[in-house]
């Protein structure tokens, strides 16, 4: 693995169902996010991790949720799915949260439709 | 609130030079990037700015003013491969990035 990886890449999901969408990375950052890209807005963040162990919400983090039990993995959980969660998401991950010029990286993010 | 707003869309020739402006709004400012977003890929990064002035990298220069709110990235030499999205993003004072909506450059031949 070189970079951040994300699973799967696409999934067509539907309403009510659970989905877990999983992201890991090979460059020991302390810092990973989740964002939701549609079009016309912005990345949105919807949660992060400072560190192992820690994790905090974003902009939109409602009907999210994360965790982060080592360093490499950070998934992210929709516990019961909803048409307005079809979107791209992203994982990203930075080297450190200290300064604003830590460059975030991203996976080749995960197409999810909710029917 | 905070804001970042960017052209939806941009129309350049292979060959030309264009500028994307990019004004912001945030609470605190801790820099900004650039990120470039071919269709269907992931964001990379294309440069940060957190000083007045400008950096240049090979065809790519961004430009930051703090006073004004104000940035732009320059594309010089345009080739058909630059047709993406690119993405302006400031730091705020949690050093979460703000993300702009995009904008759109087409290359025209």
């Amino acid at each position: 693995i070189a970079g951040i990886t994300q699973a799967p890449t696409s999934q067509i999901l539907a309403a009510g169902r659970r989905m877990t969408l999983r992201c890991t990375q090979d460059m020991r950052h302390n810092a990973m996010y989740w964002y939701r890209q549609d079009l016309g807005l912005g990345l949105r963040l919807i949660h992060y991790s400072n560190t192992a162990g820690t994790t905090g919400k974003g902009e939109v983090p409602d009907g999210y949720s994360v965790s982060r039990a080592n360093t490499d993995d950070f998934p992210l959980t929709l516990a019961s799915a909803v048409p307005s969660q079809t979107s791209v998401y992203f994982c990203a991950s930075s080297d450190s949260t200290s300064g604003g010029g830590n460059t975030q990286y991203f996976g080749p993010g995960t197409r999810l439709t909710v029917l | 609130g905070q804001n970042i707003d960017q052209p939806t869309e941009m129309t350049a020739t292979e060959g030309a030079i264009v500028q994307i402006n990019c004004t912001y709004q945030t609470s605190g400012f801790n820099g900004l990037f650039w990120y470039q977003q071919h269709a269907g890929e992931a964001p990379t990064f294309l440069s940060y700015n957190v000083l007045d002035g400008l950096e240049e990298k090979g065809r790519f220069s961004s430009f930051l003013s703090r006073s004004k709110g104000y940035s732009y990235l320059l594309l010089k030499e345009l080739q058909m491969k630059d047709s993406a999205s690119y993405l302006c993003a400031c730091v705020d004072s949690n050093y979460q990035l703000i993300w702009g909506a995009g904008t759109k450059l087409i290359i025209k031949p």
